[in-house]
């Protein structure tokens, strides 16, 4: 069975730095890209970033680029997304996501997710 | 970028009727079309790819089509259990954007 859970959210004050992780159980990590999607409150859904398999492809929205990192490490199953130079707008669920793919594609399973706050 | 259009953005049905919700690609994406359902307070659900493919063990009664930039989603006879919010995705390449998505009430 394909499990996501993540961890690392939290109130951050804006201008802070958080990191998130998601840890991966129930498949081949390596063989699949991963995903961060995130839901401010009351909105829709936004893709923020992807990696591929081997960690060698990123790719990011416009909104993170420059302020976001995603990264994995495939010997733990795990992946993140550090969070930097955080704004108010940057307040949402940060959800993971399983790849269908190596690199690009749709989502097949989603994590719970984690509350990041980004307030003072 | 690729912008991606649902219509409408909310709608009210009774049960039994049939739903259609749309999503528009400002360029051409193929096929690499993907709808999610999420209900209130839960995770987002995958529910078809590439345009029409039903994902496994969602309820034949959803099903997707395609025509050049346009895609329908359509929920042949609605069920209470179907009130969620859906949304379309494009996965040809980044970014792999949503539309703004279709909240569905009973």
């Amino acid at each position: 069975e394909v499990q996501l859970l993540e961890s690392g959210g939290g109130l951050v004050q804006p201008g802070g730095s958080l990191r998130l992780s998601c840890a991966a159980s129930g498949f081949t990590f390596t063989n699949y890209a991963m995903s961060w999607v995130r839901q401010a409150p009351g909105k829709g859904l936004e893709w923020v970033s992807t990696i591929s398999g081997g960690g060698y492809g990123t790719w990011y929205a416009d909104s993170v680029k420059g302020r976001f990192t995603v990264s994995r490490d495939n010997s733990k199953n795990t992946l993140y997304l550090q969070m930097s130079s955080l704004r108010a707008e940057d307040t949402a669920v940060y959800y993971c996501a399983k790849v269908i793919a190596v690199a690009g594609g749709f989502f097949d399973y989603w994590g719970q997710g984690t509350l990041v706050t980004v307030s003072s | 970028d690729i912008q991606m259009t649902q219509s409408p953005s909310s709608l009210s049905a009774s049960v039994g009727d049939r739903v259609t919700i749309t999503c528009r690609a400002s360029q051409g994406i193929s096929n690499y079309l993907a709808w999610y359902q999420q209900k209130p307070g839960k995770v987002p659900n995958l529910l078809l790819y590439a345009a029409s493919s039903l994902q496994s063990g969602v309820p034949s009664r959803f099903s997707g089509s395609a025509s050049g930039t346009d895609f329908t989603l359509t929920i042949s006879s609605l069920q209470p259990e179907d009130v969620a919010t859906y949304y379309c995705q494009k996965y040809d390449i980044a970014p792999w954007t949503f539309g703004q998505g279709t909240k569905v009430e009973v």
